[in-house]
C-alpha cells in the first residue's frame, strides 16, 4: 500500500448520472493529482493541486469537477459523462509540487454506459 | 504536442537475461526522467529516476539517459517472473508526461 487510498474501486454509470470520485494520502503531502489512464494511451494528467488550491488544468471537459476540501482530500465529481470517458481514473500525491516522486492510489476503474 | 513515446510490447524475454526498456521524448526542455512499474490492475510505482546523462544503477535495475539524443533507457538484469508488468516512461518539464508504456513478460 502506498498510503494513497480511492473509493470506490469500480463504478459503472450512465450518461445522465452524477457521481464522485474520492481520494485519501495519509503521507502528509501537499500535491495531490488526478490521472486518466485509457486502455493502450498515455497517463493524462487531468487536475494539479497544491495546499487545496489547484494548479493546473489540463483542458478537461467541464463534465469532469475536481475538488479539494483540504490537503488530505481530493475529489473528481463526475455528471453527463460519455461512454469515452471509460477509463481508469487514478490519484496520485508528492510532498510538493517540487517533489518529484508520486504515489499513486489503486484508481477507480470507470465504466460509462 | 509533447509526448513520450515507447513500443507497446509486449516484450518477451527469458528468466534470467537482460530485459531492455526504450523510451524516447521530444521535448528538449525534459530535466526529469521517471520509469514507472505497474502490474496488471494495479497503480504505478516509481522504480528509478534519472536526471543527467549516463547510467545510474540501483540494484537489478540501471536508467541510461542520452540528451542529445533524447531517449531513456532502462536495463533489468536477471530478470525474474515478478518483473512481468507494464513499464511507464515519463519526461518532466514544467510537467510530467507520461508515454503509453512498454508491456514485459519474462518467460520461465
Amino acid at each position: 500500500e502506498t498510503g494513497v487510498t480511492q473509493t470506490p474501486r469500480h463504478l459503472v454509470m450512465g450518461m445522465t448520472n452524477k457521481k464522485s470520485l474520492k481520494c485519501e494520502q495519509h503521507l502528509g503531502h501537499n500535491a495531490m493529482y488526478w490521472y486518466k489512464q485509457s486502455a493502450k494511451k498515455p497517463l493524462e494528467l487531468m487536475f494539479v493541486y497544491s495546499l487545496e488550491e489547484r494548479v493546473e488544468n489540463n483542458s478537461v471537459p467541464s463534465r469532469f469537477s475536481p475538488e479539494c476540501p483540504n490537503s488530505s482530500h481530493l475529489f473528481l465529481h463526475l455528471h453527463t459523462l460519455q461512454p469515452e470517458d471509460s477509463a481508469l481514473y487514478l490519484c496520485a500525491s508528492s510532498q510538493d509540487l517540487r517533489e518529484e516522486t508520486q504515489y499513486f492510489g489503486p484508481g477507480t476503474r470507470l465504466l460509462v454506459l | 504536442q509533447k509526448e513520450v513515446e515507447q513500443n507497446s510490447g509486449p516484450l518477451s524475454v527469458p528468466e534470467g537475461a537482460i530485459a531492455s526498456l526504450n523510451c524516447t521524448y521530444s521535448d528538449r526542455g525534459s530535466q526529469s526522467f521517471f520509469w514507472y512499474r505497474q502490474y496488471s490492475g494495479k497503480s504505478p510505482e516509481l522504480i528509478m529516476s534519472i536526471y543527467s546523462n549516463g547510467d545510474k544503477e540501483d540494484g537489478r535495475f540501471t536508467a541510461q539517459l542520452n540528451k542529445a539524443s533524447q531517449y531513456v533507457s532502462l536495463l533489468i538484469r536477471d530478470s525474474q517472473p515478478s518483473d512481468s508488468a507494464t513499464y511507464l516512461c515519463a519526461s518532466r518539464a514544467s510537467k510530467i508526461i507520461f508515454g503509453s508504456g512498454t508491456r514485459l513478460s519474462i518467460r520461465p
